[in-house]
């Protein structure tokens, strides 16, 4: 089957402009996580879904993140009035359940320039 | 706080063993995971440790002490394709889930 898909691959946007980041995960993955990558950098956890438990929003840097899930599939995160120090490789991942939340299937990334 | 430490580079040779270490402070810790990562690519699962001990995988072996809060991934007969970045990952309590927490990463240069 399909991996975990991200869409856009690239995404250059102006300072100030929202954005929207998508994730389709491996279908029937009820775990769903975002991260942040800079460059050279680890992964930096932003927000977790697990079915239908209350997302884990702990690692949001401001609250000009958030994110959804709809359906217990897609996800979108959305990053408002954006700032140059947003710019990162934004992450997807994706788990069959919290049980086996060690094993997470990556997408490739969207990444982010903010000029 | 919650924190990894692992080495930032290292360098062998083909054919060499190489061992990248992880040192870990969490609380509520459940087990330690390894990923790869190549340059431009997404990290992709290498192995899971929950216990003490040892685990093989093809070249690739992973070990956990919990009680000395250390593990280690070992690559044997290493290949030019092994050169990537190696990230620890620590399994933790969410709440009544289970997230990771990730160390930032070890660069493991592979020459001829």
């Amino acid at each position: 089957g399909a991996g975990v898909s991200q869409s856009p691959s690239n995404k250059v946007t102006e300072k100030g402009k929202d954005v929207e980041l998508r994730c389709d995960p491996i279908s029937g993955h009820t775990a769903l996580y975002w991260y942040r990558q800079s460059l050279g950098q680890g992964l930096e956890f932003l927000i977790y879904f697990q079915g239908n438990s209350a997302p884990d929003k702990s690692g949001l840097p401001s609250d000009r993140f958030s994110a959804e899930r709809t359906g217990g599939s897609v996800s979108t995160l959305t990053i408002q009035r954006t700032q140059q120090e947003d710019s990162a490789v934004y992450l997807c991942a994706s788990s069959p359940d919290q049980g086996v939340s060690y094993e997470q299937y990556f997408g490739p990334g969207t990444r982010l320039t903010v000029t | 706080g919650q924190s990894l430490e692992q080495p930032s580079e290292v360098t062998a040779v083909e054919g060499a063993i190489v061992q990248i270490n992880c040192t870990y402070q969490t609380s509520g810790f459940y087990g330690l995971s390894w990923y790869q990562q190549h340059d431009g690519g997404a990290p992709t699962f290498l192995s899971y440790n929950a216990l003490d001990g040892l685990e093989e995988t093809g070249r690739f072996s992973s070990f956990l002490s919990r009680s000395d809060s250390y593990g280690y991934l070992l690559l044997q007969e290493l290949q030019m394709k092994d050169s990537a970045s190696y990230f620890c990952a620590v399994r933790v309590n969410a709440g009544n889930n289970r997230k990771l927490i990730w160390g930032l990463g070890t660069s493991l240069a592979v020459n001829p």
